[in-house]
């Protein structure tokens, strides 16, 4: 089945720093990437994603890169706010399992 | 995006009983949806997919007659947990995906606790 990694475990950032949030991927049949935000105790909420034939989208402060020779796609987030603060997803949609694995989390910790 | 929403938000109750979860889709309706189960500091891990009308599929390791779902109709899908354990405490959480899409929206989750 899908295997997905995601890097760093933990981020701390400074006010206005950039954020990047690294996801790995093993099935080259897989073709959507979403990233999701999670606060404590609350819902994962869709802040953005890409499909495999594009490399590259963006949402004002936030984007998602996709290289899809290695497997490999990264969450930025520009001008950090502490808002910003959370649990960020990756996940990996593969059209065979029909399901979406998630990646382990990342921590973002975004300090004044 | 979609408008999940899931019930109760928080349950307790007593080892060896049961408890039901509900999960409605409110503005559209959902040919397929997930439950999964997150546990402190963890990941989401799916649990099951069920489609309207046919059995749910369950992921390796999950006890189809311990998590028993029902997807009736194309706004609702239930998870009963049956004969819980303190093991079973954990964040139950839904979402749905609608047919020829991608995109999944997840309700807001139930923290079950069992004592």
């Amino acid at each position: 089945g899908e295997n997905v990694e995601q890097h760093p475990s933990t981020l701390s950032v400074q006010e206005g720093d950039s954020a990047v949030i690294k996801c790995t991927y093993s099935d080259s049949a897989s073709n959507y990437f979403p990233w999701y935000k999670q606060e404590l105790g609350k819902r994962p909420q869709l802040i953005i994603d890409i499909r495999s034939n594009v490399g590259e989208k963006k949402d004002q402060r936030i984007a998602v890169t996709l290289n899809k020779t290695a497997k490999h796609f990264s969450l930025h987030i520009t001008e950090t706010q502490p808002e910003d603060s959370a649990v960020y997803f990756c996940a990996v949609w593969t059209g065979g399992g029909n399901k979406l694995t998630f990646g382990t989390g990342t921590q973002l910790k975004v300090e004044l | 995006g979609a408008v999940v929403s899931q019930h109760p938000s928080r349950v307790i109750c007593k080892s060896g009983t049961s408890v039901k979860i509900e999960c409605r889709s409110l503005d559209f309706q959902a040919t397929t949806m997930f439950w999964y189960r997150q546990f402190p500091k963890q990941s989401l891990m799916l649990m099951a997919t069920s489609n309207e009308g046919s059995k749910a599929t369950y992921e390796q390791g999950v006890e189809k007659d311990k998590f028993l779902i029902n997807h009736a109709s194309l706004t609702l899908s239930t998870l009963t947990v049956t004969s819980a354990h303190p093991e079973d405490s954990s964040f139950y959480i839904c979402s749905e995906r609608t047919s020829g899409t991608d995109t999944q929206y997840f309700g807001p989750g139930t923290r079950l606790t069992v004592l």
